[in-house]
């Protein structure tokens, strides 16, 4: 089982900054099956990045994905109030899924 | 559009069932798996299992194996997953998805509470 590791466990930033989150994987994942989700408390959780650079239906340009093999970053360049929540990534590969532990990002 | 629409909230006795119902529309149910995922209050997403909708393949998480069944009717565009033997551990909220055309769907998610 491929085993997700997400950095920082919380990030706390103000509005308008810029947020690096790190999703590392213990061995190599297809950027295909790479995305990253938001989740508010309450709610499912929301697509964001799917293949790991492409943004979901809606999501708005601030919000975007790179990286390969084992290491994988969602950057949002400038937050806005409503992106203060928890965020996973996920990998689906040797027909399993698993998901990283998210990362909080709180207002400072 | 695709959409993903789950059965209603649940409450358990522990040690009985429990079956959750997933109804997909806006895409060919037969052409993708159906996977199920859940999350306890606080806790991380935890990946349980998927069914091939066509042929009816599946793939359990080894967390689960022996206790969950996860099944698709495909006459019904709908996917199921029944946990058995309930503890108060399984007490979550379970939610279906599909990968359809490399996006990931989600269904709204159940609430299972297991209580005594």
């Amino acid at each position: 089982e491929i085993v997700l590791t997400q950095s920082p466990g919380t990030l706390s930033l103000s509005p308008g900054e810029r947020a690096t989150l790190s999703c590392r994987a213990s061995q190599s994942v297809s950027s295909s099956y790479l995305a990253w989700y938001q989740q508010k408390p309450g709610q499912a959780p929301r697509l964001l990045i799917y293949e790991a650079s492409n943004r979901a239906t809606g999501i708005p340009d601030r919000f975007s994905g790179s990286g390969s093999g084992t290491d994988f970053t969602l950057t949002i360049s400038r937050l806005e109030p409503e992106d203060f929540a928890v965020y996973y990534c996920q990998q689906y590969s040797d027909s399993a899924v698993t998901f990283g532990g998210g990362t909080k990002v709180e207002i400072k | 559009q695709v959409q993903l629409v789950q059965s209603g909230a649940e409450v358990k006795k522990p040690g009985a069932s429990v079956k959750v119902s997933c109804r997909a529309s806006g895409y060919t149910f037969s052409s993708y798996a159906i996977h199920w995922v859940r999350q306890a209050p606080g806790q991380r997403l935890e990946w349980m299992g998927w069914v091939n909708a066509g042929n009816g393949y599946r793939k359990y998480s080894q967390k689960f194996q022996g206790r969950v069944t996860i099944t698709g009717d495909t006459s019904a565009s709908t996917g199921y997953m029944e946990l058995s033997s309930l503890r108060s551990e399984d007490t979550a909220v379970y939610y279906c998805a599909s990968r359809v055309a490399a996006v990931w769907e989600w269904g709204q998610g159940t609430l299972v509470t297991v209580s005594s």
